[in-house]
Formats: structure tokens, C-alpha cells, sequence
């Protein structure tokens, strides 16, 4: 059984640019939820991916998107990027397949660290 | 709004002394609750959710609705406990769509 990874581990943008992070879910999950965590602070929830339709977002505007595949994975796509999406951007994988998005524990990736100057 | 309270961002504790971590949270519903650890260079991992009622590693946490807490605590803490907590919360019908305290570092010394 694989785990959770992501890529890249590092990214550096500037300001306006757009972004693309990419999560592996863990092998037979099909929930990928996706966290933003700043420096000091815990990790916020952005939304949530079920068998590839978006299940729940956070407090993030639209510039924030994403997309699941066919086999579970993600993307996660920031537009015009500003100072303050500088974070390390998590995501985590849960359940199995099932007919409803689990409530099973999640499992989080590594994480990949962005930096807009 | 800040659903979850970790008041304190450091506790500093000896070994073999007991350790105790706030967790307060706001909501009205039946929220399931969340401990979970980062270990140096490792990533995010569950440590216990309070409806499995295990005991990990030595900690428990109890859920209390009416101080509206899920305090974290180990009698004895151990150098290998030195970590970052966070405690998270899961709304109903928003199972798995996580918020997060802003943690707390715990640091054991000999």
C-alpha cells in the first residue's frame, strides 16, 4: 500500500502567476481533500474532491480550483498568485469505495511548499 | 469563525511529568473531534478521534459538550511526545472536511 504523496516539494512564483500542485492518493482511497497551512497556523481547509466532483470548499475564492481523476489523484490550480498564498499546501486521502465519501481517517501527504515573491 | 481554540502555541514539560493540551471548540451540532501529531521532518498523522475511544500512545482525550473541550492528555510524557499537536474538527454532514487549531508544540526534556 502506497501513501499519500505530492509534487513538486518545492515551488517559487512570483506575484500574478498561476500554479499547479499535483497529490497521489493513497491506494484505494477515493476522497481527496486539500489544506492550505500558512506559517504559525494550522492547516485550512480548501475543498474536497469525491470521485471526481468537488464536494465542499472552504473560504477560498474561485481563483482556488481543482480537478480529480479517474484514479483518485489531484490537481490543485492557483490563479494569479498573491504574497499571501505563500504556505505549504497539503493534501490528504481517505476512504475506500464506498458509496458516500468516507468519514475514515485521512491520511496527509508531505505537503509542497510554496513561495510567491 | 474559529471554530477551534488552542490557547496555548508552547508547553514545555519534564519527562515523566504529566501533559496536558487544551482544545476548546465552538459548534452547536455533534461534531466529531481530532487529535492529530507532526513529528519532526514526518507528516500530518492521526494520533486518536474521539469516537474510537483509544487510547494511543499513553493519550486520551474526553470529550466534554458542555465545556465544549477535547483536552488532550498523557500521565507520564516521554521524549519521543516532543511534537506539534493539533487539535481538528469535523462538522456533521461536513464529515472529513477538517478545521484545524492552530496547534500547540510540546517539547519534553530529560
Amino acid at each position: 500500500e502506497t501513501g499519500v504523496t505530492q509534487s513538486p516539494t518545492h515551488l517559487i512564483k512570483t506575484r500574478g502567476q498561476q500554479v499547479t500542485l499535483r497529490c497521489s492518493s493513497q491506494s484505494g482511497h477515493n476522497t481527496v481533500s486539500w489544506y492550505q497551512q500558512a506559517l504559525g497556523q494550522g492547516p485550512q481547509f480548501i475543498f474536497q474532491y469525491y470521485r471526481e466532483e468537488e464536494n465542499g470548499r472552504g473560504n477560498f475564492p474561485p481563483r482556488f480550483s481543482g480537478l480529480q481523476f479517474p484514479n483518485y489523484s489531484s490537481e490543485l490550480n492557483v490563479n494569479a498568485l498573491e504574497l499571501d498564498d505563500s504556505a505549504l499546501y497539503l493534501c490528504a486521502s481517505s476512504g475506500y469505495s464506498g458509496p458516500a465519501p468516507s468519514t475514515d481517517t485521512q491520511y496527509f501527504g508531505p505537503g509542497t511548499r510554496l513561495t510567491v515573491l | 469563525a474559529q471554530r477551534v481554540t488552542q490557547p496555548e502555541k508552547l508547553l514545555s514539560v519534564f519527562k515523566g511529568a504529566p501533559v496536558e493540551l487544551k482544545c476548546n471548540y465552538s459548534y452547536s451540532g455533534s461534531p466529531e473531534l481530532f487529535w492529530y501529531v507532526q513529528y519532526s521532518r514526518q507528516r500530518l498523522q492521526l494520533l486518536l478521534r474521539h469516537i474510537s475511544r483509544e487510547s494511543i500512545k499513553g493519550f486520551t482525550a474526553d470529550l466534554n459538550k458542555g465545556e465544549t473541550s477535547f483536552h488532550l492528555k498523557k500521565p507520564f510524557a516521554q521524549e519521543e511526545d516532543s511534537a506539534m499537536y493539533y487539535c481538528a474538527l469535523s462538522e456533521y454532514d461536513s464529515w472529513g472536511k477538517l478545521q484545524f487549531g492552530a496547534g500547540t508544540q510540546v517539547v519534553v526534556t530529560p
